[in-house]
């Protein structure tokens, strides 16, 4: 069926360091989702992407989207203690009325 | 806006008990979705609603869960009876259909533990 990989699932880094989290399906997606999730909170919309070879910034989070729109990674420079929590890749397969799978996760943890 | 609302935040039942869950989404919003997300993982989709209908419930354990969104606005999830793998946080979403806004918006959820 339908599944969507996400890794590393664990990610320690020193403050300042560079982080990417990796997210493949085996089918081709109409559009991804990411979402971060800090502890004990819920999931938060931060963008979709949906075209082929799509990259959009959002301040030092970069986002992008494969040519085969397979796979996309999340890529954070210079991590501060505000970016720990858990961020999701959802992809959707169903167009405007499709519904989320998400992946499992990369949990994000960030040493001052 | 108002977020989405969900009550109750906490929730201890014996297995074997019933319980339900209520969702309040963002007013608007006609598309509506309810997750379990068991602790370390990533939502899985239960039921997603287009207004009072039913669009995609192919995850939901029918013998157990059941939902419903009668006046297109408001849902309730109901298990019953509950087993011990159905300690999860049950997390409703819903999302604006068509324009420029994609993203689902999420309640706080409501976490779930069966003794």
């Amino acid at each position: 069926g339908q599944q969507v990989m996400q890794i590393p699932q664990y990610q320690h880094v020193q403050e300042g360091e560079d982080f990417t989290t990796y997210c493949n399906s085996s089918t081709t997606l109409s559009n991804i989702q990411w979402y971060k999730q800090r502890p004990g909170g819920h999931p938060v919309f931060l963008i979709q992407l949906v075209k082929s070879g799509e990259v959009k910034k959002q301040k030092r989070l970069t986002f992008q989207f494969g040519e085969a729109k397979k796979n996309s990674s999340l890529h954070i420079t210079a991590t501060q203690t505000t970016d720990v929590g858990t961020y999701f890749c959802a992809g959707n397969y169903g167009g405007s009325q499709g519904n989320l799978i998400f992946g499992k996760g990369t949990k994000l943890s960030v040493k001052p | 806006e108002a977020g989405v609302a969900q009550s109750p935040r906490y929730k201890i039942i014996e297995k074997r008990q019933s319980v339900a869950f209520w969702c309040n989404p963002i007013s608007g919003h006609a598309t509506l979705y309810w997750y379990q997300q068991i602790l370390g993982q990533g939502p899985k989709l239960l039921i997603q609603f287009q207004n009072n209908g039913v669009v995609d419930d192919s995850q939901l354990p029918k013998d157990r869960f059941s939902a419903e969104r009668l006046k297109g606005v408001d849902s309730t999830l109901k298990i019953q009876p509950a087993k011990l793998e159905d300690s999860a946080v049950y997390l409703c979403a819903s999302r604006h259909t068509g324009g420029n806004v994609y993203g689902y918006t999420f309640g706080s959820g409501t976490r779930l533990t069966v003794v």
